[in-house]
């Protein structure tokens, strides 16, 4: 169990600019989520994969954002024409299905600095 | 919207001392998990207590969970320098939205001095 990995860890852009965060959950968690989290708040839900299926997406979530999890496994989360708003840490977590397996497996995040 | 509400928002204590950070959260549960992030880091999780039970230990951590208020504690004992991060709860609500997606709370920044 190597545990969830973000890349990359920190990315700095211009405001305009497209940028791409990279998520591997634990092996064999089907579940996958993304939150974001701004300086003295706690993280925010953003979206949920169950295997590749997108099911659920936060009001946060603008047109501008898009995920995919294509395989089931690894996901993207792509920011389109970043906004100095979008400075914030993104997360991953993981978890497995069934019931008695609540427990998020956190990432260590992707900050995004917007100029 | 954040679901759950820390307090204090920070807490300042030697080393040794017993802290205790409270939550209070707003819609029914399923669960609730306490989660610890050092400075720029991701979350770790620390503890989950079912909506059917009231208090749960590990460790050095004792956490209470009262459905009727809708508030939950969490008390570290006998802390230590390395105990310095910021706390967060988390509710689950269990009723199908979101996958189970969690609400955290704006966390209490704990400062544990030698």
């Amino acid at each position: 169990d190597t545990g969830v990995s973000q890349d990359p860890r920190h990315k700095i852009t211009k405001r305009g600019q497209n940028v791409t965060f990279r998520c591997d959950p634990i092996s064999e968690h089907n579940r996958l989520y993304w939150y974001r989290q701004t300086l003295g708040q706690g993280p925010e839900f953003l979206t949920y994969f169950q295997n590749e299926a997108q099911l659920e997406k936060s009001r946060l979530l603008s047109d501008r954002f898009s995920a995919e999890r294509p395989k089931g496994s690894f996901s993207t989360l792509e920011i389109q024409r970043t906004e100095q708003g979008d400075s914030a840490m993104y997360l991953c977590a993981s978890r497995p299905d069934g019931q008695n397996q609540e427990t998020q497996y956190f990432g260590p995040g992707t900050r995004l600095l917007v100029l | 919207s954040q679901q759950g509400e820390e307090d204090p928002q920070a807490l300042s204590i030697q080393e040794g001392e017993n802290a205790t950070m409270n939550c209070s959260y707003k819609t029914s549960i399923n669960n609730l998990q306490w989660y610890r992030q050092n400075s720029g880091r991701g979350l770790v999780h620390l503890i989950l207590i079912r909506s059917n039970e009231r208090e749960k230990h590990s460790g050095r951590l004792r956490v209470t969970l009262d459905t009727s208020k809708k508030s939950s504690s969490l008390l570290i004992t006998a802390s230590r320098a390395a105990d310095t991060a910021s706390y967060f709860c988390a509710t689950d609500p269990g009723n199908g939205w979101s996958g189970y997606a969690l609400n955290f709370g704006k966390g209490t920044s704990l400062l544990v001095t030698p």
